[in-house]
């Protein structure tokens, strides 16, 4: 199975900070890559797919890049609605395996 | 706009079996593939099962395999996850998600809000 590794696991930042979190695969996974937010209460919603594509509707603040194994979520200009947890998933495999997500908090 | 609405969770014995549904609506479901998804609360995302549109290819985690089996009525734009021999660890919630484009290389684009199990031991 392949593992999926995000870092941090908790990010303390300030409104209007870019912020980038980290997800490692266990083997290369192509761009097969999405990132997803979560906030309290909610059902995750997705941001990017195929590493580093927005998906419609998200502010352009947002961005993702990668390849192969390691890939990253940018937030340029980190607004008060994006304190939440984020995680990124492969789907190269059929079991999309999710990493276990970073939570940003309020500095 | 696409729907999606679980039901079907609730308060039940270790041991026992429960059936979740996930309602489908404002798309075409018959073509896609679609998953259950869950988060025990508080804690990560766990992928637990996934079905094509056609109802070919199932997959499990680990973890369910042999106990949670998956199915769809593409009839009544439906899709179920039977949970047998219940666990004290399956204690989630239970999101349905649809794949944004069927098949393999497809990413979750559409989530229900979830519905939660719990299993008392």
């Amino acid at each position: 199975d392949i593992q999926m590794t995000q870092s941090p696991s908790t990010l303390s930042a300030s409104v209007g900070d870019r912020v980038t979190v980290t997800c490692r695969a266990s083997q290369s996974i192509y761009s097969w890559l999405a990132w997803y937010q979560q906030k309290p209460g909610k059902a995750p919603k997705v941001l990017i797919y195929k590493a580093s594509n927005l998906e419609s509707g998200v502010p352009s603040r947002f961005s993702g890049t990668g390849s192969g194994t390691e890939f990253t979520l940018t937030i340029n200009s980190l607004q008060p609605e994006d304190f939440a947890t984020y995680y990124c998933q492969e789907y190269y495999s059929y079991s999309r395996t999710f990493g276990q997500g970073t939570k940003v908090e309020i500095k | 706009e696409v729907q999606l609405v679980e039901s079907g969770g609730g308060l039940i014995q270790s041991g026992r079996s429960l059936r979740l549904a996930c309602a489908a609506s404002g798309f075409k479901f018959d073509d896609s593939g679609m998953h259950w998804v869950r988060q025990v609360p508080g804690k990560g995302l766990e992928w637990v099962s996934g079905i094509s549109w056609n109802s070919v290819s199932m997959a499990y985690a680990n973890s369910v395999k042999g106990r949670f089996t998956i199915s769809r009525d593409n009839a009544k734009n439906s899709l179920y996850l039977q949970m047998n021999r219940l666990r004290a660890e399956d204690t989630a919630f239970y999101y349905c998600a649809k794949e944004s484009v069927s098949g393999r290389n497809s990413h979750f684009d559409h989530w229900g809000q979830g519905t939660l199990v719990t299993v008392s031991s």
